[in-house]
């Protein structure tokens, strides 16, 4: 089974602080996402990555920004949280080597508040 | 007018009921659509996946697609409370690369009533 993992679940921070979540996947995917999940929102787009060290944005990513040094890692990080951000991240990871399907696979969520 | 649209819900039907949820879109190049199931609490998992136009069954679950009026639809027969849960429709068109990102609608949330 694939496995997508988040370092936190829950997560408390004070406005101005420097906030990295971290995911994990274990299954050599290629592709790695970041979203946020707001209720009447849905599901936004901040970055996603399609290699190592590549990173494209999405369609929310004022704020935020990404690392992807090794392909099984892919970091978001929030340089000076706002209470604005205070939302659900969730990360996923998905498969590509030419196949037409591309299933995204959705870590647990870290919910961040950010006082 | 947003790419993808879906009824915001909520939706509360009796057990046994047929569940039918829908999503429209704008872009005509999406050709991959998807649903995706979310409990309270839990990261989406796939339920439903289908390629251009046509149906789809998987034991209860129905998915359809119609590319002319650019309309997709999930059914639940039978449905159970453990169906309880938010939907989310998904869609994107070529894949790979930096194409790979899936356009998402709002998600639906569903309560099966025992």
């Amino acid at each position: 089974d694939v496995k997508v993992t988040q370092s936190s679940r829950y997560l408390v921070k004070r406005t101005g602080e420097k906030v990295f979540l971290e995911c994990v996947q274990d299954m050599d995917h290629e592709n790695m996402f970041w979203y946020r999940q707001d209720p009447g929102l849905g599901l936004r787009l901040i970055y996603f990555s399609y290699d190592v060290k590549m990173k494209e944005k999405g369609d929310i990513p004022e704020g935020y920004s990404v690392s992807r040094e090794k392909k099984e890692r892919f970091s978001l990080i929030l340089e000076s949280a706002s209470t604005n951000q205070t939302s659900m991240y969730l990360c996923a990871s998905s498969l590509w080597a030419g196949k037409s399907t591309d299933t995204q696979y959705f870590g647990p969520g870290t919910r961040l508040t950010v006082l | 007018q947003k790419e993808v649209e879906q009824d915001p819900g909520p939706l509360s039907v009796p057990e046994g009921a047929i569940v039918s949820l829908n999503c429209t879109y704008s872009n005509s190049a999406f050709q991959y659509f998807m649903w995706y199931r979310q409990y309270s609490r839990k990261g989406p998992e796939l339920l439903m996946y289908t390629y251009s136009s046509g149906n789809k069954e998987d034991g209860r679950f129905t998915a359809q697609v119609d590319k002319s009026s650019k309309y997709i639809s999930l059914f639940i027969r039978d449905s159970q409370p453990s169906d309880s849960a938010t939907y989310l429709c998904a869609m994107s068109g070529l894949l790979g690369g930096a194409n790979s990102k899936l356009t998402f609608g709002k998600g639906i949330t569903l309560s099966v009533r025992p």
